[in-house]
């Protein structure tokens, strides 16, 4: 079955503690993407990925790191977790931008 | 930073009413997407726009991509208690610089339709 899979699918933990959310798709993507999303603010793009070993940074990059070692994964790390990234997150991978963007289940972090 | 204003952002109607949802921008885009969010699931596309005056239907979804490419609506003719859920306009553009690569996504409209 076509997917993108997200793990953990809840988190909490305590600020400062180094955590990784992983994303994986298994459709032979170029693009994938991170995004964050809070009440009335809608979808806010963290980072993206045009292809492997290329990232770029969204709208909200800070405090969030990735990497894009393989086509099929693009794990999002926050070094330092901070209460104001408590947040649902959703990775997404599609062929290109222009294509239809195919979303994990999300991941709801809370920092405390 | 190209921006997405969708409105509104909160939408209360009774079974069988039309409505509009809008999605502006002072940005051209390549390319907008209309998406459908349900509670505990990411989004899920609708319908991709590319061409401006481009007018898509999808059953009683009508979706229109302005001529000049910065704005969207979607238009629900007899809505039903199914179509209640988050709407998310997106904007993609091919303009190179800083944007290229970044998708922009509008606030949200939450819809409810009442039986």
């Amino acid at each position: 079955e076509a997917q993108v899979t997200q793990n953990p699918r809840y988190l909490i933990t305590v600020t400062g503690k180094k955590l990784t959310v992983t994303c994986s798709q298994n459709m032979n993507h170029e693009y994938m993407s991170w995004y964050r999303q809070d009440p009335g603010l809608g979808l806010r793009q963290i980072y993206y990925s045009m292809n492997v070993e290329v990232t770029d940074k969204g709208d909200v990059p800070e405090g969030y790191k990735v990497s894009r070692k393989e086509k099929r994964n693009f794990p999002l790390i926050l070094e330092s977790p901070s209460p104001n990234q408590t947040s649902l997150y959703f990775c997404a991978s599609s062929p290109g931008i222009f294509y239809e963007q195919y979303f994990g289940p999300g991941t709801r972090l809370t920092v405390t | 930073t190209q921006l997405l204003e969708q409105s509104p952002q909160f939408l209360s109607i009774q079974e069988g009413e039309n409505l509009t949802v809008y999605c502006n921008s002072s940005s051209v885009f390549s390319s907008l997407q209309w998406y459908r969010q349900e509670p505990g699931e990411g989004p899920v596309l609708l319908v991709t726009v590319v061409t401006g005056g481009e007018v898509k239907k999808l059953k009683r979804l009508t979706f229109q991509f302005g001529d000049a490419r910065k704005d969207s609506s979607l238009h629900i003719t007899a809505a039903q208690p199914g179509d209640t859920g988050l709407y998310l306009c997106a904007g993609a553009s091919n303009a190179g610089g800083t944007s290229y690569g970044k998708l922009t996504f509008g606030q949200g409209t939450i819809l409810t339709v009442h039986p």
